[in-house]
């Protein structure tokens, strides 16, 4: 059974530009989260989609977005990119239940 | 909302050694506690979890140790090997599937040869 997929696995943008970054669960996986983490700050929850709904929001700006589309597959939108947002974007697959599966993740970095 | 809090944040061991790494967390809703292992460029992957109706759960060379009351679970690695040498990430999400995980800022695990 093949894992969550990331797309890019990397990816350099500079400030103010906007981003896509796209995950693919496993097969059969209908919620999909989106993690940052940084140095800093560690792991924290961005959202999770569920059916092609938002179900849950972090405390994150606006400026982060996403969505589901009806293959479960998931993007994530980062708009006006800050020399902040550099990180590594996870994404994290689950059947709907407690347990999530993580992908490799896509490292941004903002210039 | 969720803290939970993580050490120590780096541990260094002998091959053979035992390694013990703590949690704590603030949320008595909290029911779901995994762990991760966090390698060199790649995702953290889930290596064992335990919920909040278990007070223990043991897997080959790991387990993990759940104090309700005191709101602290552990993950124990015993007989360590070089391979085991990570990141480690503890964390705690509240029932209902709604997939807000809060994790623990990790433990970097050294297994020395």
């Amino acid at each position: 059974k093949a894992g969550v997929t990331q797309t890019p696995r990397y990816l350099i943008k500079t400030r103010g530009q906007q981003v896509t970054l796209s995950c693919s669960p496993i097969s059969g996986h209908r919620s999909v989260s989106w993690y940052q983490q940084t140095p800093g700050q560690g792991l924290q929850f961005l959202f999770e989609y569920f059916s092609e709904t938002q179900r849950n929001k972090g405390n994150f700006p606006g400026r982060f977005s996403g969505r589901q589309f009806s293959n479960s597959r998931s993007e994530m939108n980062v708009s006006t990119l800050e020399l902040g947002d550099s990180a590594l974007y996870l994404c994290a697959s689950s059947w709907g239940g407690d347990e999530q599966f993580f992908g490799p993740g896509t490292r941004l970095t903002v210039l | 909302g969720e803290n939970v809090e993580q050490h120590p944040s780096t541990l260094s061991v002998q091959e053979g050694d035992s390694a013990v790494i703590k949690c704590t967390y603030s949320d008595s809703a909290s029911n779901y506690f995994p762990w991760y292992k966090q390698e060199l460029g790649k995702g953290p992957q889930l290596i064992i979890d335990i919920r909040s109706n278990v007070g223990e759960k043991k897997d080959q060379r790991i387990a993990v140790t759940l104090n309700k009351t005191a709101k602290h679970f552990s993950l124990h690695i015993t007989e360590t090997q070089p391979e085991d040498s990570a990141v480690y990430f503890c964390a705690a999400s509240r029932p209902g599937g709604y997939q807000k995980v809060t994790f623990g800022t990790g433990t970097k695990l050294q297994v020395i040869p």
